[in-house]
């Protein structure tokens, strides 16, 4: 079985914090995504990675990076937190060519 | 650009009713449709995924269905258990690696 792990499932930070949120998968798969997802809103793409240190924006980057220095992690990174980004936070990895992702548990970040 | 709709967005239902969500999307070109469940503050779980040459997949009392032309998705959900009540997510892929999303249908069985 697929599994994809993220380093917590609960945090708490304060605005202007510098966080980081890691994904694990142990499957080889070369494709990473990471998404948030609000209510009402659905699951929005943040960050896609096709290869070790490849990314690409997805359709809400603004004040989020990536960092993929080894094909099974992932890590999200909010340069300095903002209230607005409090949201639960999803990882996904799936193969190249293949469009079917498998997700890991969700991070619930909460940013006072 | 591809839009994916969930109805309804909300349905419940008592134990043991057959059961159908629905999923529309507006571009007829995708490369397969995936059936997604989340509980509560968890993760998604996969369900079910056709294939863009495929009809309908089955995994024990879930049976999904496609109908590329009509840009339609339909998951049907035999004998309704307390256990099934969760979020349904559809999502479809344009061949790019990349998944569109509808907003889900939060669904519960009650006794």
């Amino acid at each position: 079985d697929v599994k994809v792990t993220q380093s917590s499932r609960y945090l708490v930070k304060r605005t202007g914090e510098k966080v980081f949120l890691e994904c694990v998968q142990d499957m080889d798969h070369e494709n990473m995504f990471w998404y948030r997802q609000d209510p009402g809103l659905g699951l929005r793409l943040i960050y896609f990675s096709y290869d070790v240190k490849m990314k690409e924006k997805g359709d809400i980057p603004e004040g989020y990076s990536v960092s993929r220095e080894k094909k099974e992690r992932f890590s999200l990174i909010l340069e300095s937190a903002s209230t607005n980004q409090t949201s639960m936070y999803l990882c996904a990895s799936g193969l190249a060519g293949f469009d079917e992702q498998f997700f890991g548990p969700g991070t619930r970040l909460t940013v006072l | 650009k591809q839009e994916v709709t969930q109805i309804p967005a909300a349905l419940s239902v008592p134990e043991g009713e057959n059961l159908v969500l629905n999923c529309s999307f507006t571009d007829s070109a995708i490369y397969n449709l995936q059936w997604f469940r989340q509980d509560p503050g968890k993760g998604l779980t996969s369900l079910l995924l056709i294939q863009s040459s495929q009809r309908e997949q089955t995994s024990g009392r879930l049976n999904a269905s496609l109908d590329k032309s009509s840009g339609r998705s339909t998951l049907y959900i035999a004998a309704s258990q307390p256990g099934d009540s969760a979020t349904y997510l559809c999502a479809v892929s344009t061949g790019t690696d990349k998944l569109i999303f509808g907003t889900g249908t939060r669904l519960q069985v009650f006794p």
